[in-house]
Formats: structure tokens, C-alpha cells, sequence
């Protein structure tokens, strides 16, 4: 149940662009993206609920694509900011908790 | 800073020992999530906690516990503790708790080490 995220790291120059893909092998009711730095706590960036939504927040977006039961993180233009490890949790049709994948470990460089 | 509360920070303990982790989720959430990350794991769920009641269960071992009390503040009991337990625990929480399909925001998390 536990979805996989590819890839599992990446090396970036500031500017460059993401994309972070998490798929799952069973149906999805939600997915949750998060951003953890080294050392602290799990960090919220953003829910997609069923639907085929996309979310933006500045230059970071997501998609859910329902029937390929995956979703997709999309960093542009990164900053060194944006370094860090990186988790989907996806909420499965039915259940009531989240199953976060092994992470996406993001370096920007300047 | 995302309201929510751990402690203790570090916890440092021997093989078959019982160890308590504290959680005060934000002000005004009803749920409470506990999360185990260890290096090769990654977060694992372990158990949520909504009002006061059981809500969901992961991959908790029947060696470790929890409960929320009436002022919505939760313990996480781990007992018999085994080296393969060291491992980061997070605490988080969520205003509702109906699906997990809400903002989690996550406290400092307990470090403990078994040796």
C-alpha cells in the first residue's frame, strides 16, 4: 500500500525545474505532498482530493491523476530553498490513514 | 513553529525497557496522528486518535499503545523495546478527523535510541 516515488534523489541548479511522480497501486482517494528538511519535521505543501485537480502555490504545483492512481509534484524555477526531502501520503478509497512514500531527496545548487 | 507539541526531545533507553512519548496537538484539533520514521522506513503510520477515540490503526505492533485523553493531549506507550525501534516519532494533528484528507501539521518529533 505503500505508493513509490520517483525519483528517489535529484540534484538541481537554482532555476532549474522538477517534477517529482508518486504512483499507487491502489485507487486513491487523496494525496498529500510534504517537504521534510534535514533534522526537522514533515512540512505541509498541499492536498489534491479526487477529481483530476491541479494546485498551484507560487512555483510549486501538483496533479492528481485519478485513474493512473499517481500524482505529480512540479518544482520550477528552484531555489535553494527547495532542498529537501520530499513525501507524498496518499489516503486509499476506504481508509482513513495516510501511506507516505520512501521520499524524493531534492538538492539545489547555486 | 506548527502549534503542535513533543516532548521529550531525545529519549535514550536500554533493550526491554517502556518508554512514554507526549503529544499536544494544535489548539482546537481533534486528531491526532503518530508516525514512525526510522532510516530505512521512511514514515510509517502508526495510529490516529480523534477525540478522544480510536480512529485509524497502521503498523503498530501490539507492543506499543496509545490514547488521547480529554484535553485532546496524547501518549504514545512503546514497551519491550527493541533495538529495531530507534527511530524518529512524530506527532501531528488535524482539526477534524472524519478521512485523513486534511492538513496534518506536524510536531518537533521524540528521537529515541534503544541500546
Amino acid at each position: 500500500q505503500q505508493p513509490v516515488q520517483s525519483p528517489q534523489a535529484v540534484i538541481l541548479r537554482e532555476g532549474e525545474d522538477a517534477v517529482i511522480n508518486c504512483s499507487s497501486s491502489k485507487a486513491l482517494y487523496s494525496v498529500h505532498w510534504y517537504r521534510q528538511k534535514h533534522g526537522e519535521a514533515p512540512v505541509f505543501l498541499m492536498i489534491l482530493l479526487k477529481g483530476g485537480e491541479q494546485k498551484g502555490h507560487e512555483k510549486i504545483s501538483a496533479s492528481f491523476n485519478e485513474k493512473k492512481q499517481q500524482s505529480s509534484l512540479y518544482l520550477t524555477a528552484s531555489q535553494l530553498s527547495y532542498s529537501g526531502t520530499y513525501f507524498c501520503g496518499t489516503e486509499i478509497d476506504g481508509a482513513n490513514n495516510l501511506f507516505f512514500g520512501t521520499g524524493t531527496r531534492l538538492t539545489v545548487i547555486p | 513553529d506548527s502549534g503542535v507539541t513533543q516532548t521529550p526531545k531525545h529519549l535514550i533507553t536500554a533493550t526491554g525497557q517502556r518508554v512514554t512519548l507526549r503529544c499536544s496537538p494544535r489548539s482546537g484539533d481533534l486528531s491526532v496522528y503518530w508516525y514512525q520514521q526510522s532510516l530505512d522506513q521512511g514514515l510509517q503510520f502508526l495510529i490516529q486518535y480523534y477525540n478522544g477515540e480510536e480512529r485509524a490503526k497502521g503498523n503498530i505492533l501490539e507492543r506499543f499503545s496509545a490514547q488521547q485523553f480529554p484535553d485532546l493531549h496524547s501518549e504514545l506507550n512503546l514497551s519491550s523495546l527493541e533495538l529495531g525501534d530507534s527511530a524518529l516519532y512524530f506527532c501531528a494533528s488535524s482539526a477534524g478527523g472524519a478521512t485523513a484528507s486534511e492538513t496534518q501539521y506536524f510536531g518537533p518529533g521524540t528521537r529515541l535510541l534503544v541500546l
